[in-house]
């Protein structure tokens, strides 16, 4: 088992651009997370799938990001149009669902640069 | 909504001191409470973990005791080590969904 892996780890565009992410969970987890780091900030929840179901969407979320899970078991996180704004560390992570500690492993993130 | 605060830093100590980390939160019910650590260029790694009142979670040398009637949960190491040195994030969950992250703890140790 080679843990949550990211790709790609480092993105640069610009400004208008579309932009997409993939997260790779740990093999036997059915739930998956993704999340925004900006500097000096804690991660903020973005979206979570429960198998392929997206189950739960932050009002961070706008309509310019769109995340799918199409088998239950990579997902993407694409966004359209990016703005400077859009620029952070994107993480993904991954859990058990039936696990009572709820424990979810991060990958080592997408830093993303809008220019 | 839920929330988690947690003391500014950054905590600056010598090897062998004694470490606090301030943690409280706001939720309804019951939430699992989370210790995670992000040390220089990795990714965030679950350091302790306790989810019902009194409950101590522990790992590495570190401890933190979820605390109902105050609604905390602090993290506390006995002696610091320079590999100690690393961003500190308490959280929280309910029901196995979302995490809610403080904004970080930056931890430095000098020998």
């Amino acid at each position: 088992d080679t843990g949550v892996s990211q790709d790609p780890r480092h993105k640069i565009t610009k400004r208008g651009q579309n932009v997409t992410f993939r997260c790779d969970p740990i093999s036997e987890h059915n739930r998956l997370y993704w999340y925004r780091q900006t500097l000096g900030q804690g991660p903020e929840f973005l979206t979570y799938f429960q198998n392929e179901a997206q189950l739960e969407k932050s009002r961070l979320l706008s309509d310019r990001f769109s995340a799918e899970r199409p088998k239950g078991s990579f997902s993407t996180l694409e966004i359209q149009r990016t703005e400077q704004g859009d620029s952070a560390m994107y993480l993904c992570a991954s859990s058990f669902g039936d696990s009572l500690y709820n424990e979810q492993f991060f990958g080592p993130g997408t830093r993303l640069t809008v220019l | 909504g839920n929330s988690v605060t947690q003391m500014e830093g950054p905590v600056t100590l010598s090897e062998e001191a004694f470490l606090t980390i301030n943690c409280t939160y706001t939720a309804t019910g019951y939430p699992s409470l989370f210790w995670y650590v992000q040390y220089p260029g990795e990714g965030l790694q679950l350091l302790l973990k306790a989810t019902k009142a009194d409950d101590k979670g522990s790992n590495k040398g570190f401890e933190a005791t979820y605390r109902k009637e105050t609604t905390s949960f602090h993290l506390e190491k006995g002696s610091v080590q320079v590999s100690d040195s690393a961003v500190y994030f308490c959280a929280l969950s309910q029901a196995g969904t979302a995490l809610i992250f403080g904004k970080g703890t930056t931890l430095s140790v000098s020998s």
